[in-house]
């Protein structure tokens, strides 16, 4: 099983402010890899596939890159509305795993 | 409007079984991939099966594979997770969620998801 470990466990910010995470892999994932956002209460919703590509209306603020084992989520202007926890997934060989989460606090 | 609406949570001992639905609406439901992914009380996110569009490759969690059962109908736009042997460990809210094309392990659209509660 490909373990994903994000750091860091949280981070706290401001508005305005930029915002990196960090997921990495225990073996090589190449690209296949995304980045979920989840709000209390509510279900996820997907930013980034294929480790840098957005999905449909996610703004451009959000962005990802990496490969192989080390990835990282850049929120460049960090909006009210961003702070929540963000996990990571990868989809190697469909033996799917999230990493444990990043909670982006106030 | 992509829509998916689980169904059939609840509350069962352990040992028992149960059957989730999913509705799926707004899309061409045979052609994409279609993931169950669940989330146990204040945890985080686990996957637990995918089935792709054709209904003919099926993928599960090492620790679901011979209790849990994926499947989909395209007739009727519905996904399915039955549950058997259940344990406490189980209890979470479990997500259905649309994969973004007929192969894919990545969602782009969730449910709100179906409480289930294994507990004698």
């Amino acid at each position: 099983e490909i373990v994903l470990t994000q750091s860091p466990a949280t981070l706290s910010l401001s508005p305005g402010e930029r915002a990196t995470l960090s997921c990495r892999a225990s073996q090589s994932v190449s690209t296949y890899l995304a980045w979920y956002q989840q709000k209390p209460g509510q279900a996820p919703r997907l930013l980034i596939y294929d480790a840098s590509y957005r999905a449909t209306g996610i703004p451009a603020r959000f962005s990802g890159s990496g490969s192989g084992t080390d990835f990282t989520l850049t929120i460049s202007s960090l909006e009210p509305e961003d702070f929540a926890v963000y996990y990571c997934q990868q989809r190697s060989n469909w033996a799917i795993t999230f990493g444990q989460g990043t909670r982006l606090e106030i | 409007e992509v829509q998916l609406l689980e169904s059939g949570g609840g509350l069962v001992q352990p040992g028992g079984s149960l059957r989730l639905s999913c509705a799926a609406s707004g899309f061409t439901f045979s052609s994409y991939a279609m993931s169950w992914v669940r989330q146990a009380p204040g945890k985080g996110l686990e996957w637990v099966s995918t089935i792709s569009g054709s209904g003919t490759d099926t993928y599960y969690a090492d620790s679901m594979k011979g209790r849990f059962t994926i499947s989909r109908d395209s007739s009727m736009n519905m996904l399915y997770l039955q549950m058997n042997s259940l344990r406490a460990e189980d209890t979470a809210v479990y997500y259905c969620a649309k994969g973004r094309h007929g192969t894919s392990g990545f969602c782009d659209y969730w449910g709100q998801g179906a409480l289930v509660t294994v507990s004698s």
